[in-house]
Parts: C-alpha cells; structure tokens; sequence
C-alpha cells in the first residue's frame, strides 16, 4: 500500500506527558500537512511542511506543538505535556512537489490521542 | 479559524434516492474538493474542482464549482448502503499545496 502511513493508530498519554505522531507521505510527496479533528467536527489545518521546512503553521497552537518534516524519515507532530484538550484525531495528508493544482492532498487514517 | 458550512448537516435517504448537497464559504476559494470519511478512518478523496463553473462526475458522483466561487454542490445519485458516512467539502485559495479549509461535514445514513 503506497498510501500515506500515520502511527500509531492509537496513543494514550496521561496529562504531561509528550505525544509523539508520524506520519510517512505518499511515495514520491515532499508536501506534508497535519489536520486535527475534534468529534462530530470538521478537519482545522494546524501545518504544512516540506523537507526541512515548515512553510505554512498557521493553525499550530503558539506552546507545546511542533512539527518536523526531515530530510529522511517520517514527518513528525510533537505535543508536549499533553492536557485533556488535546484528545482528538490527528491526521496527516501529503501531496506531490512543485505545487501542482492538479494532485489534490491524500490523507492517511488518523492518529487518535487520548489524554487520560 | 474559518470554517465552510454545508448543509444539510445529517440526512436520512432511502436506497435508490438521489442526494444533494451544499458547501458555502464567506469568502473565495480557487479549488474545492469534496471528500468522503468512513468511520475510524481517513477522508479519502471522491472529486476535485479547479474552475469556476466546473461540473465533474466520479461514477454515480457528481459535483460542481460555484460560479461565484463560494460554493459548491455534490449530488449522489441511485444511493447504495455504502454511501453511508460523512461528506466534507473542503476549500483551498493557491491550489491544492497549501491548508485546505475543510465545511462542517454532512453526515448521510442510507436505509434499506
């Protein structure tokens, strides 16, 4: 499957501990993106990155949250000391270089954080 | 941050019904796609639109980019039981390599 590979599927952390989320894009894709999705909501775009580059973090909250994308390796989302507001769905998608219009962003299955 | 609304928010169709619905933005978007989400699973891509007025069909789908480029339209057409699950549409303003801004989801149960 050359899709787009997010793990874990599913992490539990307890509040301040740290999260870590992967994501592997689409064979080929140097454009990665992370979403977050709350329940019975819509995905909020939290950032866009390329190799080596944060291009677009817009969405990411100022404290706790990073974001890496790498030179080799997966993309990686990084909360740190987790609190209850951060239980949620985290999904990456990832799309070709070059900024072409006509390859839309593939998503991966999600990464469910739950906060005990 | 912003946020597309679509509607109807749920619906309930019988099985062989056509469908429609709606995404509306405040604001202008250059490319509107339309995604479907399966419980515990990712959205996964059903069609992209990238010129005002545009109509594109995908199998018993299809959808249309707003000539005002403020909205967009999906229709299902002779609806099956696995056409059950959300429906997002999404909007983004330089193309797809940039954040999408995603609507509220219309969530569609089909019966028997």
């Amino acid at each position: 499957n050359a899709g787009v590979m997010q793990n874990p599927r599913h992490l539990v952390r307890r509040r301040g501990q740290e999260a870590r989320l992967r994501c592997s894009p689409m064979k080929g894709h140097s454009h990665v993106y992370w979403y977050r999705q709350l329940p019975e909501e819509g995905l909020k775009f939290m950032v866009y990155l390329q190799k080596e580059n944060i291009i677009d973090e817009s969405g990411m909250p100022k404290e706790r949250f990073s974001a890496e994308f790498p030179k080799e390796g997966p993309s990686i989302l990084r909360i740190q000391q987790v609190v209850r507001g951060d239980s949620a769905a985290y999904f990456c998608a990832s799309s070709p270089p070059g900024g072409d219009s006509n390859q839309p962003q593939h998503f991966g299955d999600g990464t469910r954080l739950s906060i005990l | 941050g912003q946020q597309l609304n679509q509607s109807p928010q749920s619906m309930f169709i019988q099985e062989g019904e056509d469908v429609s619905m709606n995404c509306t933005s405040s604001s202008i978007f250059n490319t509107w796609l339309w995604y479907k989400q399966d419980p515990g699973e990712g959205p996964v891509l059903l069609i992209a639109l990238y010129k005002a007025g545009e109509l594109t069909s995908n199998g018993r789908l299809t959808a249309q980019f707003g000539t005002t480029r403020k909205d967009s339209f999906l229709n299902i057409s002779a609806s099956i039981p696995s056409d059950v699950g959300i429906y997002f549409c999404a909007g983004a303003y330089t193309g797809t390599a940039s954040k999408l801004t995603f609507g509220t989801g219309t969530r569609l149960q089909v019966t028997l």
